[in-house]
C-alpha cells in the first residue's frame, strides 16, 4: 500500500529556517516523481514542484524557483521541503504527493498535509 | 505557462443530478489534463487522469471527456458525498491547476 506520512504542523517567526518532510512507503522510491502542492488558507491548490529521487533532477513552478528547495534522501525514502526566510504570505497548507505512472507529474497519492504559519 | 480556467466557480445541485464542469487551456495540453476531488478538511484525490482515464476505487459516476484545449469532468448523479472542491490540473511543462468548483448539494 503506497503511503505518504508528512510532518507535524509547524511554527515560525518570519526569517526563521524551516524544514518539512514526507516520509514514503509501499512502492520503489527511485522511480517515481514525489512532488509538493501549496494550498493557502480559503484558496485553491498551487503545484510548486518536483524531484526524481533517483538522480535528484528538480523541477520548480516558476512561482517556487529560487523560494524554497526540494530535496529527497533515497535512503530513508523521504523528501522534503525547506525555507531559508519563510514569509507570512508562507503560511498553507502544504501537500507532499507521488508522481503518477509514466514518469508523468500528475498525483496520485497524496500525503496528509502540514500546516505551515509563519507569523511574528 | 499555460492557464487552465474551470468553469463555473460554483454548483449547488440536488441529489442524483447531474454536474457538469469545464476546464479550458489557454494552449494545447493534448490529453495531459487529470481531475480532483478535495472534501473539506482532506487531501486532494485523483478521480480521473490523462483527461478520460478512469482511477481504481472511484465511482463509475465519475466521467472525463475532452482533448487539447477544452475538458470536462461529468458527475451522473450526485450523491451526497461527492460533496468537495474539484480541481483540473495539467502535467505538461510547468503544470498547474485550474481555480477550483465547490460542488455542494441543494
Amino acid at each position: 500500500e503506497v503511503q505518504l506520512v508528512q510532518s507535524g504542523a509547524e511554527v515560525k517567526k518570519p526569517g526563521e529556517s524551516l524544514k518539512i518532510s514526507c516520509k514514503a512507503s509501499g512502492y520503489t522510491f527511485n522511480t517515481y516523481w514525489i512532488g509538493w502542492v501549496r494550498q493557502r488558507p480559503g484558496k485553491g491548490l498551487e503545484w510548486m514542484g518536483v524531484i526524481y529521487p533517483g538522480d535528484s533532477d528538480t523541477r520548480y513552478g516558476p512561482s517556487f524557483q529560487g523560494q524554497v528547495t526540494i530535496s529527497a534522501d533515497s535512503s530513508i525514502t523521504t523528501a522534503y521541503l525547506q525555507w531559508s526566510s519563510p514569509k507570512a504570505s508562507d503560511t498553507a497548507i502544504y501537500y507532499c504527493a507521488r508522481g503518477g505512472d509514466n514518469n508523468d507529474w500528475y498525483f496520485d497519492f497524496w500525503g496528509q498535509g502540514t500546516l505551515v504559519t509563519v507569523s511574528s | 505557462e499555460i492557464v487552465l480556467t474551470q468553469s463555473p466557480d460554483f454548483q449547488s445541485v440536488t441529489p442524483k443530478e447531474k454536474v457538469t464542469i469545464t476546464c479550458r487551456a489557454s494552449q494545447s495540453i493534448r490529453s495531459s489534463l487529470h481531475w480532483y476531488q478535495q472534501k473539506p478538511g482532506q487531501s486532494p484525490k485523483l478521480v480521473i487522469k490523462y483527461a478520460s482515464q478512469s482511477i481504481s476505487g472511484v465511482p463509475s459516476r465519475f466521467r472525463g471527456s475532452g482533448s487539447e484545449t477544452e475538458f470536462t469532468l461529468t458527475i451522473n448523479g450526485l450523491e451526497p458525498e461527492d460533496v468537495a472542491t474539484y480541481y483540473c490540473h495539467h502535467s505538461r511543462a510547468l503544470p498547474s491547476f485550474g481555480g477550483g468548483t465547490k460542488v455542494e448539494i441543494k
